[in-house]
């Protein structure tokens, strides 16, 4: 039982470039969710997701996008690279019968 | 809108020494309420929750969180901090939709 993980763990993009941050968890739970984390700033939620096939914004979804074609798997793709989406990316999952969140590793971002 | 502060960047303990860690929040109706842990380079740990019962809640690695109605607080605790200790912890509370809203995060350290 993996967990939560994530791949890659760090990535350098240009301005411009694409890229795909991937999140799989082996707990079959329904929530999933993707934060990202700045300095000083806490986590913010940037898309979450219900169960497959459903998928929602969440404080902070401008320049991003999600799908969730299964229940383990929750991508998140950055279309347009920007300096300002340097940060810490965390996916978590958490089951329908629980309260807990359970976080991934993280992936560290720099856009250059 | 549910909300949660930590009105500490930084806490600075004596090894042996109690600890707390400071949470205030605002929620309409009753709160879920959340400790999670992080350490360097790493993703976020469940510590404890209170979700109703006892208001004094225990949790991982001798950490433990009281829950004040009245004064809205849910400050974590310690009764003897270890230098293991040392890391960024953050409150966090669910909304109705079942997101967790956290803390801008304390960073704990603990000198020997």
């Amino acid at each position: 039982n993996a967990g939560v993980t994530q791949t890659p763990k760090f990535r350098i993009l240009k301005i411009g470039q694409s890229m795909t941050l991937q999140c799989t968890q082996d707990m079959n739970h329904n929530y999933m969710y993707w934060y990202r984390q700045d300095p000083g700033m806490g986590l913010k939620l940037i898309y979450y997701s219900v169960g497959a096939g459903i998928t929602d914004k969440g404080e902070v979804p401008n320049g991003y996008n999600v799908s969730r074609s299964t229940t383990e798997d929750f991508p998140l793709r950055l279309e347009l690279a920007a300096p300002s989406q340097t940060s810490v990316y965390f996916c978590a999952s958490m089951g329908g019968r629980t309260d807990t969140q359970y976080f991934g590793p993280g992936t560290r971002l720099t856009v250059l | 809108a549910q909300s949660v502060a930590q009105p500490e960047d930084q806490v600075n303990v004596a090894e042996g020494n109690p600890l707390t860690v400071k949470c205030t929040y605002s929620v309409s109706g009753n709160p879920y309420l959340f400790w999670y842990v992080q350490y360097p380079n790493r993703g976020l740990q469940f510590l404890l929750k209170y979700i109703t019962g006892d208001n004094l809640v225990k949790g991982s690695y001798g950490f433990e969180a009281e829950f004040n109605k009245s004064q809205t607080s849910f400050h974590l605790k310690k009764p003897s901090a270890l230098v293991s200790d040392s890391a960024l912890y953050f409150c966090a509370v669910r909304d109705m939709r079942g997101k967790l809203i956290f803390g801008q995060g304390t960073e704990l350290s603990v000198k020997p």
